[in-house]
């Protein structure tokens, strides 16, 4: 069964950085691609970033928001993923979710985890 | 930037038939999911590569995509479709979802 777990959500202040993580079970972690996404207070769904498998060299894809600011990594041996934020701004608040495309559907977010609430407030 | 537009919210009795549509420019060329989101829980894909059930999810559910338009359509819907619902599609590498639309049964 694939299990996606988030961590490392809490409150930061303006400016500030944090790292996520996701730990992942249940699969070949370095066989797929990963994906984080995030929901702001009572609004829709956002895509924030994605990086490849080993096939594809591990290349990563960020949202135009997060460019620049958040940087998403993994470590195979760890099964886990990572999103580092930096020069955090008040609208980057929200549930950040981890999540694992389909097999054979890169293009669709088959996995998800269960969210971790990010609060960017002084 | 690409954008996807959905209906704020759609009602539908129960057991009848909910149309959510999904549109964008030459949309149809590309490949789209619906997400299902209920209160405090996180999404879960119903439709993928436009027309796709995933495993455990209902017959009921079904997509279609062409020209600017995908929709997403619910046949015999029950209570317990009651939910947000999402589009997405993927631009220059970049994942795009659409606004999203209250799906209420009444």
């Amino acid at each position: 069964e694939v299990q996606l777990v988030e961590s490392g959500g809490g409150l930061v202040q303006p400016g500030g950085s944090l790292r996520l993580s996701c730990a992942t079970s249940g699969f070949t972690f370095s066989d797929h691609y990963m994906d984080w996404l995030r929901q702001a207070p009572g609004k829709g769904l956002e895509w924030v970033g994605r990086i490849r498998n080993r096939a594809n060299s591990y290349t990563t894809e960020y949202a135009a928001s997060v460019r620049g600011r958040f940087s998403v990594s993994r470590e195979n041996s760890k099964n886990a993923v990572y999103l580092q934020m930096s020069s955090l701004k008040t609208e980057d608040t929200a549930v950040y979710y981890c999540s694992r495309p389909l097999e054979g559907a890169v293009t669709a977010f088959g996995y998800w985890g269960q969210g971790t609430l990010v609060t960017v407030s002084s | 930037s690409y954008e996807l537009t959905q209906p704020p919210s759609v009602s539908v009795s129960p057991g009848q038939t909910a149309t959510i549509t999904c549109s964008g420019d030459k949309l149809g060329g590309r490949h789209v999911s619906w997400y299902q989101q209920k209160p405090g829980q996180s999404p879960v894909l119903v439709i993928y590569q436009n027309v796709n059930r995933p495993s455990g999810i209902p017959e009921r559910f079904s997509g279609s995509n062409s020209g600017n338009t995908a929709t997403l359509t619910i046949r015999g819907t029950q209570a317990m479709d009651e939910a947000d619902y999402y589009c997405q599609a993927w631009d220059s590498r970049t994942g795009v979802f659409g606004g999203g639309t209250k799906l209420t049964v009444l």
